[in-house]
């Protein structure tokens, strides 16, 4: 079965904060992807990528940085964090098919409170 | 640029009556389109894929028909079951764009 893990899975920082959010796929896929999902906008893509050291920019990249180190481990970095970015965070993986079959693999979420 | 639209933010429905959730689409190329599910405090999960050459997809009772003359791809089932209360996205294949989803209630 395929895996993606996200970690933390719930983070509480302040406005100004430095949040990491991981996450790791061992499903050999090329792409991952990081989205965040809130109530009326459903999923809205941040960044992607298509494998390591390379990185694509989404539909909503404004104070996000994305890193991905090794084809397993992608990166969401939020700087300095606003209320605004408030919301649950997914991260997915897919082979290069996956733009074409729709497999994508989903981790469990992250949810990210910034006071 | 490529977008999709879900006009139903919100559907009620009672259990055994029939299911349609709509989808309309823009793309510069001929794309192919999703309906993923998502079930309370759970991951998205792909439900449906299009196809090229007019089959109709089917999964657990849903099914979806690509139209490219109206640029739709509505998921349908012919009776509701009160399982299938969740969240439904329709995607896009441009870089899977999600639309801003439907949340389904089914009551008794």
């Amino acid at each position: 079965e395929a895996a993606v893990t996200q970690s933390p899975r719930n983070k509480v920082t302040v406005t100004g904060g430095n949040v990491t959010l991981s996450c790791r796929q061992t499903n050999s896929h090329n792409y991952m992807y990081w989205y965040r999902q809130d109530t009326g906008h459903g999923l809205r893509l941040i960044h992607y990528s298509y494998g390591a050291g390379n990185l694509q920019i989404g539909d909503v990249p404004d104070g996000y940085k994305a890193t991905r180190t090794t084809q397993e481990d992608f990166f969401l970095l939020l700087e300095l964090a606003s209320p605004s970015q408030t919301s649950l965070y997914f991260c997915a993986s897919s082979d290069p098919l996956g733009v074409n079959t729709g497999q994508l693999y989903f981790g469990e979420g992250s949810k990210l409170t910034v006071l | 640029g490529d977008s999709v639209t879900q006009t139903e933010g919100l559907v009620t429905l009672t259990e055994g009556l029939p299911v349609m959730l709509n989808c309309t689409y823009q793309s510069t190329y001929s794309p192919f389109l999703f309906w993923y599910v998502q079930h309370l405090n759970e991951a998205p999960k792909l439900l449906l894929k299009s196809f090229t050459d007019n089959k109709r997809p089917e999964h657990q009772g849903f099914h979806a028909t690509l139209h490219k003359s109206s640029s739709s791809f509505h998921l349908q089932k012919s009776s509701a079951q009160l399982s299938d209360s969740a969240l439904y996205y329709c995607a896009l294949n441009e870089k899977i764009t999600f639309g801003a989803g439907t949340k389904l209630t089914i009551k008794p």
